[in-house]
C-alpha cells in the first residue's frame, strides 16, 4: 500500500495567516492527490482533486500544488471558517490511502 | 435534493456480521461508483473501498485491512449500496460513511458501528 505522510500533525494559526500543509507519498502517484476538510462532528468535504483543481464552491484562498511524491495544500489567508482537520488522499493506486490528518487550530 | 443516507449501524460482538446500507436519491445512482470511508473514534479517515457502476461491471476495490471480510454490493433498482461486514473485529469500530458522484462529491451523514463483547 502507498503510505501518505502529512506534516505537521497540527498547526497553531491565527486568522489572516498563510497556512501550508505537506503530504508525502511513499511512491509516485501521478498527481492523483486530493485534499479534504473535516470540521468537528461534520462530514468530510473534498476541496481539491488532481493536485490542483478546486471543487466547485471552494474559495480561491485554497490552492494545491506538487508533483511526484510531495504535495502541498495552501490557505493563503486563514479565515475563522477554515479551522478544521485536513486530509490528503492518493487515488492513483488501489487501495487508496489517506494521510493521518493535519489539524489547524 | 441530492442525498445519501447510511443505515444499519449497531453494536455487535467480535466475529459477528453486520450489513450497512447506503440509500441514494436526487441523482443518477446507477451511473456512479459508491465509495466507503470510515473513521474510528478520535482518529482520521480510512478509505474502506468502492464499488463501481454496473457499466464497469460493479467491480470492487478494498482496503487491505478489510479485504476478504467486507463485501460491497449494489441494487440500482432501489438506488442502494450495501456493505456486508463479516468476522468483525474491535478495530472495525468506526463511523462508516458512503459517498458518491465523482467518488466524493456527495456524502452521507455516517452510521456508527461498534464492535465489542
Amino acid at each position: 500500500d502507498i503510505q501518505m505522510t502529512q506534516s505537521p500533525s497540527a498547526i497553531s494559526a491565527s486568522v489572516g495567516d498563510r497556512v501550508t500543509i505537506t503530504c508525502r507519498a511513499s511512491q509516485g502517484i501521478n498527481n492523483y492527490l486530493a485534499w479534504f476538510q473535516q470540521k468537528p462532528g461534520k462530514v468530510p468535504r473534498r476541496l481539491i482533486y488532481g493536485t490542483f483543481t478546486l471543487e466547485r464552491g471552494v474559495p480561491s484562498r485554497f490552492s494545491g500544488s506538487g508533483s511526484g511524491t510531495e504535495f502541498t495544500l495552501t490557505i493563503s489567508s486563514l479565515l475563522r471558517d477554515d479551522f478544521a482537520t485536513y486530509y490528503c488522499l492518493q487515488h492513483n493506486d488501489y487501495p487508496w490511502t489517506f494521510g493521518q490528518g493535519t489539524t489547524v487550530e | 435534493d441530492v442525498r445519501l443516507v447510511e443505515s444499519g449501524g449497531d453494536l455487535v460482538q467480535p466475529g459477528r456480521s453486520l450489513t450497512l446500507s447506503c440509500s441514494a436519491s436526487g441523482f443518477d445512482f446507477a451511473k456512479n461508483a459508491v465509495t466507503w470511508v470510515r473513521q474510528a473514534p478520535g482518529a482520521g479517515l480510512e478509505w474502506v473501498g468502492l464499488i463501481r457502476s454496473n457499466t464497469y461491471g460493479a467491480t470492487t476495490e478494498y482496503a487491505t485491512s478489510v479485504k476478504g471480510r467486507f463485501t460491497f454490493s449494489r441494487d440500482d433498482s432501489k438506488s442502494v449500496a450495501y456493505l456486508q461486514m463479516d468476522s468483525l473485529r474491535t478495530e472495525d469500530t468506526a463511523v462508516y460513511y458512503c459517498s458518491s458522484i465523482r467518488y466524493f462529491e456527495q456524502w452521507g451523514q455516517g452510521t456508527r458501528v461498534t464492535v465489542s463483547s
